[in-house]
């Protein structure tokens, strides 16, 4: 079965701080792909990263780092320096393929407050 | 990042009336696309996949006759709810998958709300 857990519904951190965001998925395919996306309250959903499963390199791209590890089921995200404009809804999603193509299924979300 | 585009971004509209929602990826073809409601604090639901010159997929529980998915293009995918109840009312948020990539890009949503 097809399944992210995200446990953390709620974070808050004061500005400046470092926080790790986890992303735990269940899947019984070895081929699929695992995506960070932030919605802003705006609401679109803005897309952070994609990950294959062949592919368990850290990642960092700014504030931003991702670490998978394939042996936990894991795939987390980690803000550095946190500031204001990071407070957001940040989904986890697991993307395999069926009959037709690709389906993907969202964590709950982890809603992410920075204070000033 | 590839941009997709929906529209409109808010409708309010009385109960028994129909209402169609647009979703255009702008600078790419997807042959599929994906149409998604979000009630409140809560996560995404897959309602149902589109594909380009075909009928769409729905997911379990998701009443064809009432969300109406056409995807007559590879750019534009269309959702019209017909005969709107208050309980339709939510946040529904396209998709379009840029193929090469595996990677689906967003619409900014539309929040329905139905008098």
């Amino acid at each position: 079965a097809q399944k992210v857990t995200q446990a953390q519904t709620e974070i808050s951190v004061v500005e400046k701080e470092d926080v790790t965001l986890d992303c735990v998925y269940e899947t019984r395919d070895t081929t699929y792909y695992l995506f960070w996306y932030k919605q802003p309250p705006s609401g679109e959903l803005v897309f952070l990263i994609r990950r294959n499963s062949f592919d368990e390199q850290n990642e960092i791209s700014g504030r931003y780092s991702w670490n998978f590890q394939k042996s936990t089921s894991s795939f987390n995200f980690t803000i550095t320096a946190s500031q204001v404009v990071d407070s957001a809804v940040y989904f986890c999603a697991l993307s395999e393929l069926f009959t037709g193509g690709f389906k993907t299924i969202f964590g709950a979300g982890t809603r992410l407050f920075v204070k000033a | 990042g590839a941009v997709v585009s929906q529209h409109p971004s808010r409708v309010i509209c009385k109960s028994g009336t129909s209402v169609k929602i647009e979703c255009r990826s702008l600078d790419f073809q997807a042959t599929t696309m994906f149409w998604y409601r979000q009630f409140p604090k809560q996560s995404l639901m897959l309602m149902a996949t589109s594909n380009e010159g075909s009928k769409a997929t729905y997911e379990q529980g998701v009443e064809k006759d009432k969300f109406l998915i056409n995807h007559a293009s590879l750019t534009l995918s269309t959702l019209t709810v017909t005969s709107a109840h208050p309980e339709d009312s939510s946040f529904y948020i396209c998709s379009a998958r840029l193929s090469a990539e595996n990677i689906q890009y967003f619409g900014a949503g539309t929040r329905l709300s139905v008098l």
